[in-house]
């Protein structure tokens, strides 16, 4: 069965440090992938995507991510963690072809500590 | 360029009332998205449209769930009876088409429900 897999429920970083999201995913042939932001009350803001090409994404914010087809992996990274960065992060795949059918994974919620 | 809008951002009801949300896509976005957001899980897809046409509700609970786009712009999504395991967050999402890279989504802020 197709799955998109977060495996961090919850992670605590301090502000500065870096950050890393893992998003695992399950499909047949390699689907788009997507990191959203879900801030308190807001809606899911797009951070970036991968269709093709270089495996290297780099997003808004100073978020990238990092297509691994052989660990069929996305997974998101920011170098240095401001306080703003406090949110949760949702991990999405859609296949090729099957762009409305976004599936999501469960999400990983941040904390920044000063 | 305004985002995508929904109304009301927050809503009470007892079980077995009805309930309906509205969304206003960003102008010019021919595909729109309804997705549910219960606590701790990420956002399913309920139905989507292109123009005014209905493209996938494979995953809508029919008997008390509804939808409908009948202008190709505004949608409605309606609940009725509620039940207690309807309580959730409701997004819309739109998008210039169903095609990379017109294919990208756009998220409202969503409607908290809470049925007593």
């Amino acid at each position: 069965a197709q799955s998109v897999t977060q495996p961090d429920i919850h992670i605590t970083v301090s502000e500065g440090a870096s950050l890393e999201l893992r998003c695992n995913y399950s499909y047949g042939a390699t689907p788009y992938l997507f990191w959203y932001v879900q801030s308190p009350g807001q809606g899911l803001q797009l951070l970036l995507k991968y269709f093709s090409g270089d495996t290297l994404v780099q997003g808004i914010k100073g978020f990238e991510a990092e297509f691994k087809r052989s660990q069929s992996s996305f997974n998101l990274r920011k170098p240095s963690v401001h306080w703003s960065d406090a949110a949760e992060y949702f991990c999405a795949v859609a296949e090729p072809g099957s762009w409305g059918k976004l599936q999501f994974g469960a999400g990983t919620q941040v904390v920044v500590t000063p | 360029e305004a985002g995508v809008a929904q109304s009301p951002r927050y809503k009470i009801i007892e079980k077995r009332q009805s309930v309906a949300f509205w969304c206003n896509p960003i102008s010019g976005h021919a595909t729109l998205y309804w997705y549910q957001q219960i606590l701790g899980q990420g956002p399913k897809l309920l139905i989507q449209f292109q123009n005014n046409g209905v493209v996938d509700d494979s995953q809508l609970p029919k008997d008390r769930f509804s939808a409908e786009r009948l202008k190709g712009v505004d949608s409605t999504l309606k609940i009725q009876p509620a039940k207690l395991e309807d309580s959730a967050v409701y997004l819309c999402a739109s998008s210039q088409g169903r095609e990379r890279p017109k294919g990208t989504q756009y998220f409202g802020p969503g409607t908290r429900l809470t049925v007593l």
